[in-house]
């Protein structure tokens, strides 16, 4: 089937330390993928993406390659920001399928 | 501004009622989502909508209802067959056409439900 793990939370940082959250998946076909950021109370918001295998997806100073050779897509982000602190679901979806398949989220605390 | 919006934001019941969250887009998209989200939890898929009066039952149907007669609006009703509705209730949208590469899921602000 389809489905993504991602490393348990929280984890917690100081402010300009170096971040990764580890993200595997399982799927039947060849698929896209994502991550997501979620703040306190809001819905979840496109982080960034990639649709092949060895693209990179980047924003906001966060990266993540996406790794056919060992299913992974890990979120990595040089010197995180308290405003960093969040919830960030890896997530998955097929093509031509519409349907998405979401990690358990990790939250991130990053302190002063 | 192009988005999704979902209201209200915070809802309260008594149990034994039926409540309709509401959820708009005006992306033009054609697919939309709704999930549930419980504290610390991921996200569970509730229903999904393709297409105009066309809908799916996701992981968690059971106690909810939808309906879609209008391309930017996909209402869910929390039954009072659902036996714990309490949750963060989010909906979301992507293009969906088919033959289309894999789209981006582009969600609202959600509404907290709480069952008094």
């Amino acid at each position: 089937g389809n489905s993504v793990t991602q490393m348990e939370g929280p984890v917690t940082l100081s402010e300009e330390a170096f971040l990764t959250i580890n993200c595997t998946y399982t799927a039947t076909g060849y698929p896209s993928l994502f991550w997501y950021v979620q703040y306190p109370g809001e819905g979840l918001q496109l982080l960034l993406k990639a649709t092949k295998a060895d693209d990179k997806g980047s924003n906001k100073g966060f990266e993540a390659t996406y790794r056919k050779e060992t299913t992974s897509f890990h979120l990595e982000k040089g010197s995180v920001q308290v405003s960093d602190s969040a919830v960030y679901f890896c997530a998955l979806t097929l093509y031509n399928f519409n349907k998405f398949y979401f990690g358990s989220g990790t939250k991130l605390n990053v302190k002063p | 501004d192009g988005g999704i919006t979902q209201s209200p934001k915070y809802l309260f019941r008594k149990e034994g009622q039926n409540v309709t969250l509401s959820c708009e887009q005006n992306l033009n998209h054609d697919a939309m989502y709704w999930y549930r989200q419980d504290p610390g939890q991921g996200l569970r898929l509730i229903y999904y909508s393709q297409i105009v009066n066309d809908f799916q039952k996701g992981d968690i149907a059971e106690g909810y209802s939808v309906s879609r007669e209008k391309k930017e609006s996909f209402p869910l009703t929390v039954t009072s067959a659902q036996k714990n509705p309490t949750a963060f209730y989010l909906c979301a949208s992507s293009i969906g056409t088919g033959g289309q590469s894999t789209d981006t899921q582009y969600f609202g602000p959600g509404t907290r439900l709480t069952v008094l």
